[in-house]
């Protein structure tokens, strides 16, 4: 069993939606919590990061963390077109370098 | 700044080749990581250096692979000799943080092994 699960997708919404991305983990003891989006021949870029439990909101993008249940998500509102991407999440334990990343949801965002 | 650069962007070589791919961190960042992914297991960290010293290397595949950073502003990623699972895209990242949480991609070197 992998430390951390994503569904895959592939996730097709409208334009203007509401998207809820999550993942589940194993390993009580990862303390940093990140979304990554990744754009087709392109490297992952850092969305938001989270420590420890609780809400972080950045414009359109809000990030949860729920260490009791080890279940993490990511919502995008009023979702656009070049929110077309697969999104990553990323774990990590405190002092170590290492992050485990699940393998991504395939989001596209039709107009 | 430029963010972190990596080359060659695509590397097509035949098994049993020698492949250098090659990375230049954003500057001040004191964390470099090798990444690489593939369909089947996804993004995968072969390597990480603090300060151009290498803290763990546990997740570099066999000895095929080597890494160097012999400098704050330059790392390597070697393979030797190539195989065709090694076929894989693969990234640079680094960081500023202590902790390095917030990673900073490159663009990728696509290897492609026949």
């Amino acid at each position: 069993q992998k430390e951390v699960e994503q569904d895959p997708g592939p996730l097709s919404v409208p334009e203007g939606a509401i998207v809820s991305l999550n993942c589940t983990y194993s390993n009580s003891a990862f303390q940093y919590f990140m979304w990554y989006r990744q754009y087709s021949r392109k490297g992952p870029e850092l969305l938001m990061y989270t420590y420890s439990s609780g809400n972080k909101e950045d414009g359109r993008f809000t990030a949860q963390v729920d260490k009791s249940s080890k279940y993490i998500s990511l919502f995008i509102r009023d979702s656009q077109p070049s929110d077309s991407a697969t999104y990553l999440c990323a774990m990590k334990y405190i002092n170590a370098g290492k992050s485990t990343f699940g393998d991504g949801t395939t989001l596209t965002v039709k107009p | 700044d430029a963010g972190v650069i990596q080359s060659p962007r695509h590397e097509v070589t035949e098994m049993g080749q020698e492949v250098t791919l090659r990375c230049k961190p954003i500057s001040g960042h004191d964390y470099l990581f090798w990444y690489r992914q593939t369909m089947m297991r996804g993004l995968e960290l072969l390597i990480y250096f603090n300060n151009n010293v290498p803290i763990d290397d546990s997740g570099m595949p066999e000895d095929r692979f080597s890494a160097k950073m012999p400098n704050a502003s330059f790392s390597t990623l070697k393979i030797q000799p190539s195989e065709p699972r090694d076929s894989a895209v693969y990234f640079c990242a680094s960081s500023e943080d202590r902790e390095g949480e917030k990673l900073f991609f490159g663009s990728g070197t696509q290897l492609s092994v026949l």
